[in-house]
C-alpha cells in the first residue's frame, strides 16, 4: 500500500528555519514525482512545486520559486520542504502527494504550520 | 493563471444521487482528479483522468465530462460521503485547484 508519512505540527516564530519532511513506502520512491500543496484556512489550495526524486528535478509554482526549497533524498524515500526564513504569512496544512497518473494520487496527512510572534 | 470553479456546497438526501461540477478553459486541457476531504484526515482521490476510479472506491463514485466542464456523480449517496470535495488539474509545471465544495448529506 502506497503511503505517505508527513512530518508533525510546527509552531515557530517569524524569521525562523523550518524543514518539514514527507516519507513515502510502499513502492519506488524515486520513479514517481513528489509534489507540494498548500492548505490556508478558509482559502483555497496552492500548488508549491514538485520533485522528482530519481534525478532531483524540481519544478517551483511562480509564487513559491525563491520563498522555498524543496529537496529529496531517495535514500531514504524522503521529500523535504524548507523555509530559510518564516513568515506569518507561511501559516497553513501542507501537503505532498504522490503523482500517479495511472492509477491516482496518493495524499499524506498533511503538516500544520503555525508562525505567530 | 487558470480558473476552475465549483460551487460552494451540494445538498443531497442519503441515497439520492449527487452531482458537483467544476468548470474552467483548462479542463479541455488537463486530466482532471477529484479528491475526497474530510475534517483531520488525508485527502483521498475518488477519481482520475476525468473518469477512472481508484481501487478501492465505491463504484458509487463516477466522473464524467463535456468539453469544459466535469462532473463527480455519487450515486445513492451514504452519510460517510459527506466531506469536502475538489477537483484538480495537474502538470509538471502547474496545478490548478478548483474550490471545493461541501456536500451535505441529510
Amino acid at each position: 500500500e502506497v503511503q505517505l508519512a508527513q512530518s508533525g505540527t510546527e509552531v515557530k516564530k517569524p524569521g525562523e528555519s523550518l524543514k518539514i519532511s514527507c516519507k513515502g513506502s510502499g513502492y519506488i520512491f524515486a520513479n514517481y514525482w513528489i509534489a507540494w500543496v498548500r492548505q490556508m484556512p478558509g482559502k483555497g489550495l496552492e500548488w508549491m512545486g514538485s520533485i522528482f526524486p530519481g534525478d532531483s528535478d524540481i519544478r517551483y509554482s511562480p509564487s513559491s520559486q525563491g520563498q522555498v526549497t524543496i529537496s529529496a533524498d531517495k535514500s531514504i524515500s524522503t521529500a523535504y520542504l524548507q523555509w530559510s526564513s518564516l513568515k506569518a504569512s507561511d501559516i497553513g496544512m501542507y501537503y505532498c502527494a504522490r503523482v500517479d497518473t495511472s492509477g491516482g494520487d496518493s495524499w499524506g496527512q498533511g503538516t500544520l504550520v503555525s508562525v505567530s510572534s | 493563471s487558470y480558473e476552475v470553479t465549483q460551487p460552494s456546497s451540494v445538498s443531497v438526501s442519503p441515497g439520492q444521487t449527487a452531482r458537483i461540477p467544476c468548470s474552467g478553459e483548462v479542463l479541455a486541457k488537463m486530466y482532471v482528479r477529484w479528491f475526497q476531504q474530510k475534517p483531520g484526515q488525508a485527502p483521498v482521490v475518488v477519481i482520475y483522468k476525468d473518469v477512472e476510479r481508484p481501487s478501492g472506491i465505491p463504484e458509487r463514485f463516477s466522473g464524467s465530462t463535456s468539453g469544459t466542464t466535469v462532473i463527480l456523480t455519487i450515486n445513492g449517496a451514504q452519510a460517510e460521503d459527506e466531506a469536502d470535495y475538489y477537483c484538480y488539474s495537474a502538470s509538471d509545471t502547474n496545478w490548478v485547484f478548483g474550490g471545493g465544495t461541501k456536500l451535505t448529506v441529510l
